[in-house]
C-alpha cells in the first residue's frame, strides 16, 4: 500500500523569503502522480502543483516549484517570495497511474505561517 | 461552472441522530469521491463512484456509514446513527474520466463541517 509522509507539522517563514516543505512517499509502482494541495482557512482544497513520475523535469508554477527525487521517493515543495496569502495547510498527495479512479492518498499536512 | 456543491456547509446534531450530507458534482464528471478530514487521521478517502456505481468503499469506517449516487448529478453520504467521533469535515470531489494516460484532476467542494454532540 502506498503511504505519504510529511514530517513537518508546522513551519513559518518571513514574507518575501523562501521556504521548502518536505514530503516522502512509499510505493512499488513506477508510474504515478504527485501533488501539492493548499488548504487555506476557508477549508477549500486548492491544487498547487503536480508532477508526473515519468517526467524528470521538476514542475514549476509561478512561485511554486518542486524537487522530485524519484529514487529517494522525495517530493518537496519550494515557495519563493512567500506572501501572506500563502498561509495555509499544505498537503502532499499520491495518485497511482494505474488507478482509473484516481484515488488520492494524502500526507498529514504541514501548516505554513507567513509572517509580515 | 459552479464547481462542486456541498450542502449543508455546517451541521450540528446530537448523538444518535441521522445525518445526510449532499453533493452535486461538476457537470460531465463521472467520478465522485467522498473524503473525511480529522485532526487525528488527516484526509482519508471514504468511497468513490464511477458512473454512479460504487467502486471502492474500503474506507467507509463502519456500517453506520452509507453512500449513494442515484444519478450523475447527486450523491449522499449518510450516517445513522451518528456518534461524536464522526465529527469531521467531509469533502466531496469530482473528476472527469482519465483519458490518454493523463491524470484526472479532482475538484473539491467546500466541505461540510459536521459536529456531533
Amino acid at each position: 500500500a502506498q503511504t505519504v509522509t510529511q514530517s513537518q507539522p508546522e513551519m513559518s517563514v518571513q514574507e518575501a523569503e523562501t521556504v521548502t516543505l518536505s514530503c516522502t512517499y512509499d510505493t512499488s509502482e513506477s508510474n504515478y502522480y504527485l501533488f501539492w494541495y493548499k488548504q487555506p482557512p476557508s477549508r477549500q482544497m486548492i491544487l498547487v502543483i503536480r508532477q508526473e513520475a515519468y517526467k524528470q523535469q521538476n514542475a514549476t508554477e509561478n512561485r511554486f516549484s518542486v524537487n522530485f527525487q524519484k529514487a529517494a521517493k522525495s517530493f518537496s515543495l519550494k515557495i519563493s517570495d512567500s506572501q501572506l496569502g500563502d498561509t495555509a495547510m499544505y498537503f502532499c498527495a499520491f495518485m497511482s497511474f494505474y488507478n482509473q479512479g484516481g484515488k488520492l492518498i494524502f500526507g498529514q499536512g504541514t501548516e505554513l505561517s507567513v509572517k509580515p | 461552472d459552479a464547481g462542486v456543491i456541498q450542502s449543508p456547509r455546517h451541521e450540528v446534531t446530537e448523538m444518535g441522530q441521522e445525518v445526510t450530507l449532499r453533493c452535486k458534482p461538476i457537470s460531465g464528471h463521472d467520478y465522485l469521491f467522498w473524503y473525511r478530514q480529522t485532526m487525528m487521521r488527516g484526509l482519508e478517502l471514504l468511497i468513490y463512484f464511477n458512473n454512479n456505481v460504487p467502486i471502492d468503499d474500503s474506507g467507509m469506517p463502519e456500517d453506520r456509514f452509507s453512500a449513494k449516487m442515484p444519478n450523475a448529478s447527486f450523491s449522499t453520504l449518510k450516517i445513522q446513527p451518528s456518534e461524536p467521533r464522526d465529527s469531521a469535515v467531509y469533502f466531496c470531489a469530482s473528476s472527469p474520466t482519465q483519458a490518454g494516460g493523463t491524470y484526472n484532476e479532482q475538484f473539491f467542494g467546500p466541505g461540510t463541517r459536521l459536529t456531533v454532540l
